[in-house]
């Protein structure tokens, strides 16, 4: 059983700042999903398969990684990316869908 | 466009069950899976189970013993169904779509259930 730890838990960054979070996997994973929460709101998709943004995400976001690391960036963070952003990973055999546990972004 | 509705009690007496509906519009439930996930007080998402386009279903293995899901594709729904429910099951319950691709993606949720488990 794959277990995905974020970093850090809290981000506190001012606008303009360029910030990075990780996802670190306990096993090799072939690509990691990234998604956005606000407060009261739902999970939206954020960067799927590693580094394809989701639509309508700013091109200042970014994703990378490869094997047990995998990190998402922002260029330059605006005060509307204050979120909470959650990894997650999939293995097929048997079928088991795991999320981390969420790095908080906070905007000075 | 594609959207999730979720329809479900608010409060669940303990040791009782939970049954929740997501009525799916935009799209065809014989086409997409449909997954569950929950959301305790405060902290992270944990995915529950899932139906796929054909039918099949797969559970979080924790969860195995006291969960359901099912479908009806004519009508578009969804069915959620948790028993023996307990104060730490007090959370907001979401259904999502995968997004098709096969990489375990959700690309649209509902917008969640909230559930209190009290007497």
């Amino acid at each position: 059983q794959i277990v995905l730890s974020q970093s850090p838990a809290i981000l506190s960054a001012s606008p303009g700042e360029k910030v990075t979070m990780t996802c670190r996997a306990s096993s090799s994973v072939s690509y990691m999903h990234w998604y956005q929460q606000k407060p009261g709101s739902s999970p939206k998709p954020w960067i799927y398969a590693t580094s394809n943004l989701a639509s309508g995400v700013p091109a200042r976001f970014s994703g990378s990684g490869s094997g047990t690391s995998y990190s998402l960036t922002i260029s330059r963070v605006e005060a509307e990316d204050a979120a909470t952003y959650y990894c997650q990973q999939w293995s097929s055999n048997p079928p088991k869908f795991t999320f981390g546990s969420g790095t908080k972004l906070e905007i000075k | 466009q594609v959207q999730l509705k979720q329809s479900g009690p608010g409060l669940v007496q303990p040791s009782q069950s939970l049954s929740i509906t997501c009525t799916v519009s935009g799209f065809s439930l014989t086409s997409y899976g449909v997954h569950w996930v929950r959301q305790s007080p405060g902290k992270g998402l944990e995915w529950l189970g899932v139906i796929w386009s054909g039918g099949s279903t797969d559970y979080n293995a924790a969860f195995i013993s006291r969960l359901s899901i099912s479908k009806d594709n004519s009508k578009s729904q969804v069915f959620f169904k948790m028993n023996s429910l307990q104060a730490n099951d007090t959370a907001i319950y979401y259904c999502a779509r995968e997004d098709g691709y096969g990489n375990g993606a959700m690309d649209y949720w509902g917008q969640g259930t909230s559930v209190t488990v009290s007497s």
